[in-house]
């Protein structure tokens, strides 16, 4: 069981939109600690998409965005491609087990 | 642009020590940045480890703090992992990672490929 909820598969249509939640606890989201994503794509090791909620490291295209409210996070891909099939993890700080805390990862499927 | 290697045994006996190397070219260990280990059991999330700065401050996840030793040499450019009395549940991709800091949270920025480890007799 993950600290943060993540839902386990989403899918889109190439050129479309799909967006994956990241719900977390007043211990962590809620707390104000910042939220992370990562893609993983099929063997490979992760790579980080997002950091500090909404920032992209040099390299990732602007497709990829990343937001937060409350006690919950989003990562937002538009313009799927075929190439954006991978799983994706979301990943926060969390004060009362003073512990990095992950979600349990979103498969996303172009159809 | 900062490169991470993963390096030691791939299988190791149940109740004994597991032990890995991450060899970091690119960037030099000593000039800053937190350094850390996450891991993947088969088919499933990620799970942080540890990180240590370069000056040595560490920081274990609190529930393998009593296994683990998490170590850097700063000569060599590397930094090590150590997990004592493994079992099968130690199964897992061993990722090394260089690891950033927003003002309240960290997160692994560039990662090593990782180093499947079986925990087995």
């Amino acid at each position: 069981q993950s600290v943060l909820t993540q839902p386990p598969s989403v899918s889109g249509a190439p050129g479309q939109k799909v967006t994956i939640s990241c719900t977390g606890s007043d211990s962590n989201i809620g707390a104000g600690y910042h939220v992370h994503w990562y893609q993983q794509l099929p063997r490979t090791a992760p790579k980080l998409l997002i950091y500090g909620d909404y920032n992209r490291p040099s390299g990732v295209p602007d497709r990829f965005s990343g937001s937060k409210s409350g006690t919950s996070a989003s990562l937002a891909i538009s313009g799927l491609q075929a190439d954006d099939e991978a799983d994706y993890y979301c990943q926060s700080y969390d004060y009362r087990l003073s512990d990095w805390v992950f979600g349990g990862g979103t498969k996303l499927s172009v159809l | 642009q900062v490169q991470l290697q993963e390096s030691g045994p791939g299988l190791v006996k149940p109740s004994e020590t597991l032990s890995l190397t991450c060899s970091v070219s690119g960037y030099s260990i000593s000039s800053g940045f937190y350094w850390g280990w996450i891991r993947q059991a088969p088919g499933k999330g990620l799970e942080w480890i540890a990180s240590i700065w370069h000056s040595g401050t560490t920081h274990y996840n609190p529930s393998l703090r009593s296994r683990v030793t998490i170590s850097v040499d700063t000569s060599k450019n590397q930094f090590s992992l150590k997990m004592n009395s493994v079992t099968a549940t130690d199964t897992a991709v061993y990722y090394c990672a260089r690891v950033d800091c927003t003002n309240n949270s960290c997160y692994g920025a560039s990662w090593g490929q990782g180093s499947l480890v079986t925990v087995s007799s």
